[in-house]
């Protein structure tokens, strides 16, 4: 089976840093990938891992490290619009494009 | 690039009645598609996933149902709703190339009352 954990919350200052954790434990290994999602709307695309180190999309950032199954993503310079959930897949197999999301994480950004 | 449609954007049913929730995909063609459902604060379960027309796989026993008639159209479906088919539900699509990224469409939010 699939286990993907994160935390349900963060709260962090506009202008911050924060950083979201994201460990997996899945039964194969093809890729992780992590989401945005504002309330009521559908996930939006953030970033893809499928080798370890840190992949850098302006503000955002994400690490893999498959040893240990675990990835981060970190929000830089954070911004009122960056309230949102944050979501961390797995993809197991190659073939399937199957994802396995974790429950995700509600980041709230304060002025 | 593709888009992805999905109508109704909200939708308030009895319980009892039937359901049918149309997906379709402009763009792209001989895409895999998918259904999963957001419960309230909760992370997205994958419903059911088709890789072409007539070829669907169920991920989890439940009280619904998809066909995929046509290449770029995946319905989601129920005879009878349960109060426990609430939810939001969400259309992706993943194009086969080599980003690997799923799209979503904007979502159906189903109350069953």
């Amino acid at each position: 089976g699939q286990n993907i954990d994160q935390p349900t919350e963060m709260t962090a200052t506009e202008g911050a840093i924060v950083q979201i954790n994201c460990t997996y434990q899945t039964s194969g290994f093809n890729g992780l990938f992590w989401y945005q999602q504002h309330a009521g709307e559908a996930p939006t695309f953030l970033s893809y891992n499928v080798l370890d180190g840190l992949e850098e999309k302006g503000r955002f950032s994400s690490f893999l490290s498959r040893s240990k199954g675990y990835s981060y993503l970190l929000l830089k310079e954070l911004q009122m619009k960056d309230s949102a959930s944050y979501l961390c897949a797995v993809r197991d197999y190659p073939n399937d494009y199957k994802l396995s999301f974790g429950a995700g994480t509600t980041v709230t950004v304060r002025a | 690039s593709q888009t992805i449609h999905q109508w109704p954007a909200t939708l308030v049913q009895p319980v009892g009645s039937p359901l049918s929730l149309e997906c379709t995909v402009e763009g792209t063609s001989n895409p895999n598609l998918y259904w999963y459902r957001q419960a309230a604060g909760r992370g997205l379960q994958l419903l059911f996933y088709s890789v072409g027309i007539g070829q669907i796989s169920s991920e989890v026993p439940q009280n619904l149902s998809a066909s995929r008639p046509q290449d770029r159209q995946f319905i989601l479906s129920s005879k009878k709703l349960l109060l426990s088919d609430s939810g939001f539900y969400l259309c992706a699509c993943h194009v086969r190339d080599n980003t690997n990224i799923q799209y979503f469409g904007a979502g159906t939010r189903l109350s069953v009352l």
